[in-house]
């Protein structure tokens, strides 16, 4: 059975720190497209990150240059490392298993995400 | 940046009746079309990809439809379990995007 766990949410101060995880069971992380998803308070959902199976990753404008997302195969985890910090990264953050790659005119691209852990909540203010 | 434009925002149906949810993209993204469900509290639920297939033990209420920009969900008889959000994403590229939501409350 395929599970996502995440972790690592919190009150954190403008300018700050965190550290999300995505703890997966039930298939390989670096075998499969992973995402991260974050939903403000209220509001609609905001695809943040993806890293693809052969170790490419992307990011939405919003939070280029300051999150990174990132793996580790040994604990068959994915990670949002989340800098810098502001008032408008509030969200629940969630983790999910994107589909295979489907064919697009400029190459092809990973599928939805069929599998999504709960989330985790991250507050960032003073 | 694809922008996905979900019309309406709010849909007012009563149970057993047909409620049907449009989402238009400002560019082609083929059947690269994914409709996803979220109830209160809970993470999003796939219900269609590829513009029109089911996901795994989706109702068959649920159907899918359109190309290109236009696409269209379908729920033919509203069960009290369908009251929810209804997102539209696009996966055309690495830079997927998702529609505003449209939100089905009870009549």
């Amino acid at each position: 059975e395929v599970q996502l766990v995440e972790s690592g949410g919190g009150l954190v101060q403008p300018g700050g720190s965190l550290r999300l995880s995505c703890a997966a069971s039930g298939f390989t992380v670096s075998s499969n497209y992973m995402s991260w998803v974050r939903q403000a308070p209220g509001k609609g959902l905001e695809w943040v990150s993806v890293i693809y199976s052969g170790g490419s990753t992307y990011y939405a404008d919003s939070v280029k240059g300051r999150f990174t997302i990132s793996r580790d195969n040994s604990k068959n985890t994915l990670y949002l490392q989340m800098n810098s910090l502001r008032a408008e990264d509030t969200a629940v953050y969630y983790c999910a298993r994107d589909g295979a790659i489907v064919a697009t005119t400029t190459g092809g691209t990973p599928g939805p995400s069929f599998y999504w852990g709960q989330g985790t909540l991250v507050t960032v203010s003073s | 940046e694809i922008v996905m434009t979900q019309s309406p925002a709010t849909l007012s149906v009563s149970p057993g009746e047909r409620a049907t949810l449009s989402c238009r993209a400002s560019q082609s993204v083929s059947s690269n079309l994914a409709w996803y469900q979220q109830k209160p509290g809970q993470a999003p639920r796939l219900l269609i990809y590829g513009a029109s297939t089911r996901a795994t033990g989706i109702p068959a209420r649920f159907s899918g439809s359109g190309s290109g920009t236009e696409f269209t969900l379908t729920i033919s008889s509203l069960q009290s379990e369908d009251f929810a959000v209804y997102y539209c994403q696009q996966y055309n590229n690495w830079r997927r995007t998702f529609g505003q939501g449209t939100k089905v409350e009870i009549k």
